[in-house]
């Protein structure tokens, strides 16, 4: 299975804050990942698709790059509703694996 | 736009199953894959396996190899999912979600739209 790690698992900012979260996948998986946002008893939301794309109708304050192994996640600037948990995940093989989560707290 | 709705909070015994239902509205069941994943309380997401309906063709995580089945209603635009031997480490809330378009599973592959989740609690 392709292990994904997000780090960190957890960050506090301020609003208006840039903030930066970051997934590594253990083998090559060209530019086959996605991100989520999952606020709490909700599901998640696709917001990235293919590593880079914004899914339609998300704010574009919300990126992402990468390829390979290595993939950011930025939030240009941090809004109080982006607090939230933030899922990687690779479809470059089955099973499809997430990264553990990356929980986003104003400070 | 595709929506998928989930059956409701189920409680089990250990060593029960459990069937929840996902069903589709708004779009064309059979063109596209359903996942389900689950998440179990404070954990993150964990994928279980999908069908794709229209080859009726489906693969499951190998944690769950022998206690998940999968299917598909085509009539109905419905998938569920089964999952045996049911143990306390099994409460979670599972998701369906639908995945990948294509027969061959070669575009949009991601979960997009998500049902509502459906919160399963196993307890003696």
């Amino acid at each position: 299975d392709i292990q994904m790690t997000q780090s960190p698992s957890s960050l506090s900012a301020s609003v208006g804050d840039r903030v930066t979260i970051t997934c590594q996948a253990s083998q090559d998986i060209s530019n086959y990942l996605n991100w989520y946002q999952q606020k709490p008893g909700k599901a998640p939301k696709l917001l990235i698709y293919d590593a880079s794309n914004l899914e339609t109708g998300v704010p574009s304050r919300f990126s992402g790059s990468g390829s390979g192994t290595d993939f950011t996640f930025t939030i240009s600037s941090l809004q109080p509703e982006d607090i939230a948990t933030y899922y990687c995940q690779q479809y470059d093989n089955l099973p499809r694996t997430f990264g553990q989560g990356t929980k986003v707290e104003i400070k | 736009q595709v929506q998928l709705v989930q059956s409701g909070a189920e409680v089990k015994k250990p060593g029960s199953s459990v069937k929840v239902s996902c069903k589709a509205s708004g779009g064309t069941f059979s063109s596209y894959a359903i996942s389900w994943v689950r998440q179990a309380p404070g954990q993150g997401l964990e994928w279980m396996g999908r069908i794709i309906p229209i080859l009726g063709i489906a693969n499951y995580a190998q944690k769950f190899q022998g206690r998940v089945t999968i299917t598909a209603d085509k009539s109905t635009s419905t998938a569920y999912m089964e999952l045996s031997s049911l143990r306390s480490e099994d409460t979670a809330v599972y998701y369906c979600a639908r995945d990948c378009s294509s027969t061959s599973c070669s575009k949009q592959n991601w979960f997009d739209p998500w049902g509502q989740g459906t919160l399963v609690t196993v307890s003696s």
